[in-house]
């Protein structure tokens, strides 16, 4: 079937730097992507969404990158922060509308 | 805010018992699922509903049902629980008719344990 996917299961980056978590999607139905945040203990915590019409969404630190081509998607944090620490799931609707699917997630590590 | 709240976080349950996991949203969405969460397989939709009395199987049904019999309270039950249904379970909601565009909001998850 059909699968969302990471290329990295896990990145450590230091205090400061950028970071950039990847994601590949297979479904080339999908239209809408999300990315989310969770950290230990406590429920995926929305980031950012995109829709297939957008190539590029930006929010506060953190830019989302969509190139449907290649069916990849990636997630830029600008002046990581140890906060950041936790990890990142990539979610895909899978032209369904009515459910995600999530991929395995990136634990992101900032050391100081 | 959007409040989804699961109202046990942490629940160990004997093989063979009926379980019943609740959740409820404060913002009257329409959607609502149950995803369980394991280490490395990441969320795996359970059941959703997109409307009152309303279900829909999601990718690994198996061994659980779902009740929503009010707008704002979704249930999942384990009608007789087994040792590999132990896992996190997280329930969530969003607004309007799918989720395209519509932010689907996740509680803090219930740690099942079945021994």
């Amino acid at each position: 079937g059909e699968s969302v996917g990471l290329h990295l299961p896990t990145l450590s980056v230091q205090e400061g730097d950028n970071s950039i978590i990847n994601c590949a999607y297979s479904n080339s139905a999908s239209d809408y992507f999300i990315w989310y945040k969770q950290e230990s203990g406590k429920g995926p915590q929305f980031i950012i969404d995109i829709r297939s019409n957008m190539d590029k969404r930006q929010g506060q630190r953190v830019t989302v990158l969509l190139n449907k081509t290649v069916k990849h998607l990636s997630l830029q944090i600008a002046a990581t922060q140890p906060g950041d620490s936790a990890v990142y799931f990539c979610a895909e609707n899978g032209g369904s509308g009515y459910a995600l699917n999530f991929g395995k997630g990136t634990s992101l590590l900032v050391t100081p | 805010d959007v409040k989804v709240t699961q109202s046990s976080r942490y629940l160990v349950k004997r093989t063979g018992e009926k379980v019943f996991l609740e959740c409820v949203q404060d913002m009257d969405h329409e959607n609502m699922f149950w995803y369980r969460q394991d280490p490395g397989l990441g969320l795996r939709l359970i059941y959703f509903s997109y409307d009152v009395k309303m279900k829909e199987k999601g990718d690994i049904p198996e061994g659980y049902s779902v009740s929503r019999e009010k707008k704002e309270r979704f249930s999942l039950i384990l009608e007789s629980a087994s040792t590999n249904q132990t896992s996190m379970y997280l329930c969530a909601s969003s607004v309007g008719q799918g989720v395209n565009g519509n932010t689907i909001y996740f509680g803090e998850g219930s740690w099942l344990t079945v021994v």
